[in-house]
């Protein structure tokens, strides 16, 4: 079945440590999102990208990085600048011109 | 990008029929009202989408005003799996992402 892998489910990391989230789907969709949810929060984008080798960052890019290598992937680099890592992280995917969107079950990350 | 206003929480009895509304006074005339749920633990998941019609599907009904300012998801009989917060939000093909709010946490009572 077609779908959208997020993994870890949950990640526990030192401060200062960067970590990386994966993202990977075999939907053939275009563009992919990063979203990160705080507790009784709503969702706040933190990069997309339309295009492999392209991407754009959203309302909370700093402290964050991501890459674009194929269309199936895109990784998000949690870095030691971000102040609060500590979040709930979305992944969605979602074809070109069509907004229904496809999230991944999460990664819920911890820093201590 | 649209705002948009939701109720912060809603319950409902099983088995009878939830209305969910939201308000989008500043949407843009291209922009489609989608609608996502969310259950604990979990990522959003689609549920409805229109433009200017009404539109039913297997989970849900949508209901648009006429001046598109304001929509109803309404959902014909809620079951204790329906329990899970409700986002609105307006969008259109293009290059701008999907804004969610904090939506409407909907609770169901058995």
């Amino acid at each position: 079945d077609g779908g959208i892998t997020q993994s870890p489910k949950y990640l526990f990391r030192k401060e200062g440590q960067n970590v990386t989230l994966s993202c990977e789907q075999n939907l053939n969709h275009d563009a992919m999102y990063w979203y990160r949810q705080d507790p009784g929060q709503g969702l706040r984008l933190i990069y997309y990208s339309q295009i492999v080798n392209d991407f754009q960052k959203g309302d909370i890019a700093e402290g964050y990085s991501v890459s674009r290598e194929k269309k199936e992937s895109f990784p998000l680099t949690v870095t030691s600048a971000q102040k609060n890592p500590t979040a709930f992280y979305l992944c969605a995917s979602s074809p070109w011109t069509d907004y229904g969107y496809t999230f991944g079950s999460g990664t819920r990350l911890t820093v201590v | 990008d649209a705002k948009t206003t939701q109720p912060n929480s809603m319950e409902s009895n099983e088995e009878e029929p939830v209305h969910l509304p939201c308000n989008h006074s500043t949407i843009s005339g291209t922009d489609y009202i989608h609608w996502y749920r969310q259950l604990p633990s979990q990522g959003p998941e689609y549920v409805i989408h229109g433009l200017t019609s009404n539109v039913n599907n297997r989970m849900a009904s949508l209901a648009i005003a006429e001046d598109r300012k304001s929509s109803t998801l309404i959902l014909h009989r809620a079951t204790l799996r329906d329990a899970a917060v409700y986002y609105c939000t307006p969008g259109n093909s293009g290059n701008t992402p999907l804004v969610f709010g904090k939506g409407t946490r909907l609770s169901v009572i058995a």
